[in-house]
């Protein structure tokens, strides 16, 4: 049990545009989800908290307009990084609790963007 | 602010040998401890929790707790080379909190 899902798994994109990566809980239903951002050799950061139903808290020093986090159920939230840049490409992991206290990731998503 | 140290390493240790891993926390008011372990250019994947004083163990990983000295350790025993990988030490201050990270030991273990 405590299974966490991402898709995709890797993608590569043109500077400017947006992606939008996905994080489901696959065999429990999650009220809070955490997205991480995770570059070469570094510690995991953590970038926001997803609330199932309201609006996500960002961590300081993470733009919220450029990193949107929608969690529109209780085992989906999504992580749009928008108008994507080079400096952006990097290895984004979601997590989620199936209890109040463990917490499980998901595969990652590495983005590349050119 | 809450802080999680770990040692900086890395540590290597010969296959079969006992790897001895430490984290120290600075909030008291911490209830939940865990470790992950972390291969390269994989996701962290839970190994361990522990929530209350003394050892916890599974398989060949035990989990030791000292709330009084704000300890927590994580003893590998019979090591194997599969086992190399970045070991991260997480604790959290009640339920539903996030989680604080240590920066991570690089654990190598020799054949």
């Amino acid at each position: 049990g405590a299974v966490v899902s991402q898709h995709p798994s890797w993608v590569i994109c043109k500077s400017g545009t947006s992606v939008k990566i996905e994080c489901r809980s696959l065999d429990f239903q999650a009220t809070t989800m955490f997205w991480y951002r995770q570059f070469p050799k570094q510690s995991l950061m953590l970038m926001a908290t997803s609330n199932e139903g309201s609006k996500a808290t960002y961590e300081q020093g993470v733009e919220k307009d450029k990193f949107l986090i929608n969690h529109a159920s209780l085992t989906l939230s999504t992580l749009t990084v928008t108008s994507a840049h080079p400096e952006d490409s990097s290895f984004y992991i979601c997590s989620a609790r199936p209890s109040s206290y463990e917490q499980y990731f998901g595969p990652g998503t590495r983005l590349t963007v050119t | 602010q809450k802080e999680v140290e770990q040692n900086s390493g890395p540590l290597s240790v010969p296959e079969g040998a006992i790897a001895s891993l430490n984290c120290t926390y600075s909030d008291r008011g911490s209830q939940s401890f865990f470790w992950y372990r972390q291969y390269s250019g994989k996701s962290p994947e839970l190994i361990m929790s522990i929530y209350s004083n003394g050892d916890k163990e599974d398989g060949r990983f035990t989990a030791q707790l000292n709330k009084a000295s704000q300890y927590v350790s994580l003893l590998i025993r019979d090591s194997q080379p599969s086992d190399s990988a970045t070991y991260l030490c997480a604790v959290n201050t009640g339920a539903n909190s996030k989680l604080t990270f240590g920066k991570g030991i690089t654990l190598s273990v020799r054949p």
